[in-house]
């Protein structure tokens, strides 16, 4: 399978718990994005790296949140203290280069599903 | 700021009926317009796109035109299958990222 992978794809934590989320994108894909999405909503923008450097970080990206791409490859998404809002699918995408400019098109994983009791 | 408004859903259509789900944008400059689609158990992916003003986007039988003095990119299908049963996502696309309504879930019925 060579599409953009999640770990794991389900996390359930009780509140004040770290949680590490991966994802390993696309082979030779230099843009990685994570992106948010609670019920009944649509992705929320969080972070994008452009290789290993973070070009971009929302503001609903907390102190308590933090991502990192330290050899350009995968990327985690760490969050400390979690709290029940964090309860949602966080969703990891990547994209290639592109030679003439981008095209829009972004290659989704299946999200990683965090449960905050 | 940039942002993407959906219509409400569910909705419900009987199999070969006409599909139509609005989508409306505010955003600065002139963005890239998109429908992704996510179906049960599957990660979102694109269904079609228009980077100008009066484009037409078409794939697997949807069509979207880019409608500058409308604001919109409303998305038609004159046909639906049950297969097409899934969460409709319009975006526009913003210094290099995508920016999402919030979804309209559509459900055909046999």
């Amino acid at each position: 399978d060579t599409g953009v992978s999640q770990n794991p794809r389900h996390k359930i934590t009780k509140r004040g718990q770290n949680v590490t989320f991966r994802c390993d994108p696309i082979s030779e894909h230099n843009r990685l994005y994570w992106y948010r999405q609670t019920l009944g909503q649509g992705p929320e923008f969080l972070t994008y790296f452009q290789n290993e450097a973070q070009l971009e970080k929302s503001r609903l990206l907390s102190d308590r949140f933090s991502a990192e791409r330290p050899k350009g490859s995968f990327s985690t998404l760490e969050i400390q203290r979690t709290e029940q809002g964090d309860s949602a699918m966080y969703l990891c995408a990547s994209r290639h280069p592109g030679l003439a400019g981008w095209t829009g098109e972004l290659f989704f994983g299946e999200g990683s599903r965090l449960t905050v009791l | 700021g940039n942002s993407v408004t959906q219509m409400e859903g569910p909705v419900t259509l009987s199999e070969e009926a006409f599909l139509t789900i609005n989508c409306t944008y505010t955003a600065t400059g002139y963005p890239s317009l998109f429908w992704y689609v996510q179906y049960p158990g599957e990660g979102l992916q694109l269904l079609l796109k228009a980077t100008k003003a009066d484009d037409k986007g078409s794939n697997k039988g949807f069509e979207a035109t880019y409608r500058k003095e409308t604001t919109s990119f409303h998305l038609e299908k004159g046909s639906v299958q049950v297969s097409d049963s899934a969460v409709y996502f319009c975006a526009l696309s913003n210094t290099g990222k995508l920016i999402f309504g919030q979804g309209t879930t559509l459900q055909v019925k046999p």
